[in-house]
This record gives structure tokens, C-alpha cells and sequence, in this order.
């Protein structure tokens, strides 16, 4: 059957640490993978995309890695900081003609001071 | 620009009542996804217009739910009758296929509508 997967448990970490939140899918062969952040109370907020071909992508303290051999993406957040406490969702963006995209169901980030 | 406009933000209604939503995506956006969120569950897509044409809405349970995208622009989505598992947020998000992909861009949600069914 095909799942994506995200920590169901929230993580926990210091203040100046690096996060580290992992995405695995089984049976899709996505185009592009995004993040996306959401608070209590609102909707989700795009982060970064990276695409199939694409091994790494970068963007301010945020960095995603994307193998599609291991079928995984890892997305970091160096230096966190309270205010990144949310939840973090991955998203498989699926090329069926148009693009569809699915969500993972997200973990929860707390970063304490 | 201006964000995705969703209303109302919250709705208490009894179960067989019926209720609709309204979204305003930015302008421009030709693309409109009505996603429903579980309380602790990823968004899951129900229906996605371009412009006024429905491109899936597989997952969309017809037999109550229904949307329409009469101008290409704002959207409702209803659900009639409602029942008790309907109750969850309902996101409308938007996007432009001309430079969603090709620049990087993801989708612009809104904050959602809450719906309850007692």
C-alpha cells in the first residue's frame, strides 16, 4: 500500500541545536517533495521544494535532503530556535498529468529555550 | 498580495444539517485545492479546480460533499447532510501552475475553517 511517513512522536530539542525531521514513503515515485510548516490554528505554510533530481536544497537555517533510493527526506533546522516549535508536514507532489499532492500527517517540533 | 480568504472560521452545526464554505484564493492563482485536516492527520486533498474546471475529485464523498468554482476565481465547498466524522478543518489552498513547480513555489493556504458536527 502506499504511506507516507513522518515521526508520530513529537521531538523534543534545545534551544541552538539542530533538528532533524524524516519523511519515508513507500509506493510513490514523487516528481518533487515539499515542506511545509503549520501553528495551531492555521494553515500550513510552504518551507522548501525539492525535486526528484535534486539531492539537496538549501535555504537559510532550513536544509531538505531527497533519496529517492532510500525513499526518504530529511529536513534540518540548524540553530533552532523556540519560535520554530510547530509542526512540520512533508508532502509528495505525484505527476499524474497535472501534479497531485499528498501530505504526510506532520511531528511536532518543540524547542525549548 | 493577499493571502487565501476562507469563511466562516468556525461552524457548530448538528449532524444532517447542512453547511458550505467559501474560499477567495490570490489572485492570478488559476489552481484551487479544498483539503480536509483531521485533528492530528496530514491534509487530505477533496477536490482541485483549474480555473473552473474540476482536475480530481476522487476522494471527494459525493454522495454528500459538493464544490463548484462557478467563475474560475472564488470557490464554496458544501457538505449536505453533514455527519459526525465530517468534523475536521477545511483548507483551501491555491497555486499557479505557470510558476508553482518551475519556481519553487508550493501552495498558499488558508487558516481553514473549523468545522464541529454535534
Amino acid at each position: 500500500s502506499q504511506k507516507i511517513e513522518q515521526n508520530s512522536e513529537a521531538l523534543n530539542i534545545q534551544e541552538g541545536k539542530t533538528a532533524t525531521l524524516t519523511c519515508n514513503y513507500t509506493n510513490y515515485s514523487p516528481a518533487y517533495l515539499q515542506w511545509y510548516r503549520q501553528d495551531p490554528g492555521r494553515g500550513p505554510v510552504f518551507l522548501l521544494l525539492i525535486r526528484e533530481n535534486e539531492k539537496e536544497k538549501r535555504k537559510e537555517r532550513l536544509k531538505v535532503t531527497f533519496d529517492t533510493t532510500l525513499k526518504q527526506s530529511l529536513f534540518h533546522i540548524t540553530a533552532s530556535q523556540p519560535a520554530d516549535s510547530a509542526t512540520y508536514l512533508c508532502a509528495l507532489a505525484l505527476n499524474t498529468g497535472g501534479f497531485k499532492t499528498i501530505f504526510g500527517a506532520g511531528t511536532r517540533l518543540f524547542v525549548k529555550a | 498580495e493577499a493571502g487565501v480568504a476562507q469563511s466562516p472560521r468556525y461552524k457548530i452545526i448538528e449532524k444532517r444539517q447542512s453547511v458550505a464554505f467559501w474560499c477567495n484564493p490570490i489572485s492570478g492563482h488559476a489552481t484551487l485545492y479544498w483539503y480536509q485536516q483531521i485533528l492530528g492527520q496530514g491534509p487530505k486533498l477533496l477536490i482541485q479546480f483549474q480555473n473552473n474546471g474540476v482536475v480530481d475529485d476522487s476522494q471527494l464523498p459525493k454522495d454528500r460533499f459538493s464544490a463548484e468554482r462557478l467563475k474560475g476565481v472564488d470557490s464554496t465547498l458544501k457538505i449536505q447532510p453533514a455527519k459526525l466524522e465530517d468534523s475536521a478543518v477545511y483548507l483551501c489552498a491555491s497555486s499557479s501552475p505557470r510558476t508553482g513547480y518551475r519556481d519553487n513555489y508550493g501552495y498558499t493556504f488558508g487558516s481553514g475553517t473549523r468545522l464541529t458536527v454535534v
